[in-house]
């Protein structure tokens, strides 16, 4: 069964903490992504990579940054944690995408991050 | 930014009512996906459409792309208390390289 396996499913940090959010999968996925989930929110994209070594910033960066040393690893970052940024934190892959056609992501289960 | 909007937020349905989510956007989409999501759970893939005027059906559910490529629906005929959960769609804006999620459908179902 394939799988997008994020680290941790609940994290608490302090306020100023450099948090670690990691992500794998084993599909061999070119993209990955990272999004944060909020009520009434929905899905909103913080960064993603379309190959190793290569980084997009999404539509909130803001206070976010990311790695991809190797194709299945992806790794968001916040510099120093803050309450605001206390959410849930999915990440997502999916093969590179056609002209017209996108193949379906496929979903981690979730990091939900309480910053104290 | 460009936004593909999704209506309504809530639904609330007797089991064995039909359900209908809705997605718009202002410019042209190359496609549509809708996910959904569990309680509790991650968006779980479900389909895509291409085509202008594309119709899909897995068992209960249809999805609709529109003529015009700007919009898209999805129907569930008789509800069951499985079908509970957010679904969301997700287009690509023509020209542009990533998907826009809709803020999403939460669908409670009274049994």
């Amino acid at each position: 069964d394939v799988k997008v396996t994020q680290s941790s499913r609940y994290l608490v940090k302090r306020t100023g903490e450099k948090v670690f959010l990691e992500c794998v999968q084993d599909m061999d996925h070119e993209n990955m992504f990272w999004y944060r989930q909020d009520p009434g929110l929905g899905l909103r994209l913080i960064y993603f990579s379309y190959d190793v070594k290569m980084k997009e910033k999404g539509d909130i960066p803001e206070g976010y940054s990311v790695s991809r040393e190797k194709k299945e690893r992806f790794s968001l970052i916040l510099e120093s944690a803050s309450t605001n940024q206390t959410s849930m934190y999915l990440c997502a892959s999916s093969f590179v995408q056609g002209l017209t056609f996108d193949y379906g992501y496929t979903f981690g289960s979730g990091t939900r991050l309480t910053v104290v | 930014g460009q936004q593909v909007m999704q209506i309504p937020q809530y639904q609330h349905v007797q089991e064995g009512e039909d359900f209908t989510t809705y997605c718009n956007s202002s410019t042209t989409l190359s496609n549509i996906q809708w996910y959904k999501q569990r309680p509790g759970g991650h968006p779980v893939f479900l389909i895509q459409l291409v085509k202008s005027g594309e119709v899909k059906k897995q068992k209960r559910l249809t999805f609709q792309f529109g003529e015009a490529k700007k919009n898209s629906s999805l129907h569930i005929t008789a509800t069951q208390t499985t079908d509970v959960g957010t679904y969301f769609c997700a287009g690509r804006i023509q020209g542009a390289q990533k998907l826009v999620f809709g803020q999403g459908t939460r669908l409670t179902i009274n049994p």
